[in-house]
């Protein structure tokens, strides 16, 4: 299977423990997306990457949260000192640019429970 | 402030007929639009995508029409089929970045 994974798929914690999921992106991709969703809506951008540049990142990212992809290859989402809030499905997503019509393949996502 | 908006949240079909799902932005500096559906535990899949230059897509059953006067795209799937009872998402996007997402409508084909 050549698509987008994420690891894990489920992940129950405690409030206040810190929580890191992980993304593959397919391999040629040069682009990374992460995505919170919660219920009812749609998802919802939380930061990118192009190569191992994180160029972007939503005001929905506090400090807590923070994203790596050090190689350009595989990414890293960590949330520290988790909230009852940050309960969500994450979504990573990636997608290969050669011009401006974009589009993004999603892995399953990790869903996130905080107690 | 919702750039992207699905006012129906859920939708019932008779399979074989044509379901019509709408998406209307207010972001006109958006230039290229997708459709994803979603099934439970799953990610989005990619259905299908249109450029602001178009006002017609098609992809087999699907066929997503950009109207950029009014702001508006619907996704039509002819014949429904009960397979295709899922969540559709528009995304919209500006020239490849910033990509917003709508809040979904589930699409439910009766048999």
């Amino acid at each position: 299977d050549t698509g987008v994974s994420q690891d894990p798929r489920h992940k129950i914690t405690k409030r206040g423990q810190n929580v890191t999921f992980r993304c593959d992106p397919i391999s040629e991709h040069n682009r990374l997306y992460w995505y919170r969703q919660t219920l009812g809506q749609g998802p919802e951008f939380l930061t990118y990457f192009q190569n191992e540049a994180q160029l972007e990142k939503s005001r929905l990212l506090s400090d807590r949260f923070s994203a790596e992809r050090p190689k350009g290859s595989f990414s890293t989402l960590e949330i520290q000192r988790t909230e009852q809030g940050d309960s969500a499905m994450y979504l990573c997503a990636s997608s290969f640019l050669p011009s401006g019509e974009e589009t993004q393949y999603f892995g399953p996502g990790t869903r996130l429970l905080v107690l | 402030d919702q750039q992207v908006k699905q006012n129906s949240p859920s939708l019932s079909v008779q399979e074989g007929r044509i379901s019509i799902l709408n998406c209307d932005y207010t972001n006109s500096m958006f230039d290229y639009f997708l459709w994803y559906k979603k099934y439970p535990a799953e990610g989005p899949t990619f259905l299908i995508s249109i450029s602001s230059i178009k006002d017609k897509n098609e992809d087999g059953r699907f066929t997503v029409f950009l109207n950029k006067s009014a702001k508006h795209l619907s996704l039509h799937i002819v014949p429904s089929q009960p397979g295709d009872s899922a969540v559709y998402f528009c995304a919209a996007s500006t020239y490849g970045q910033n990509f917003v997402f709508g809040p979904g409508t589930r699409l439910s084909v009766l048999p």
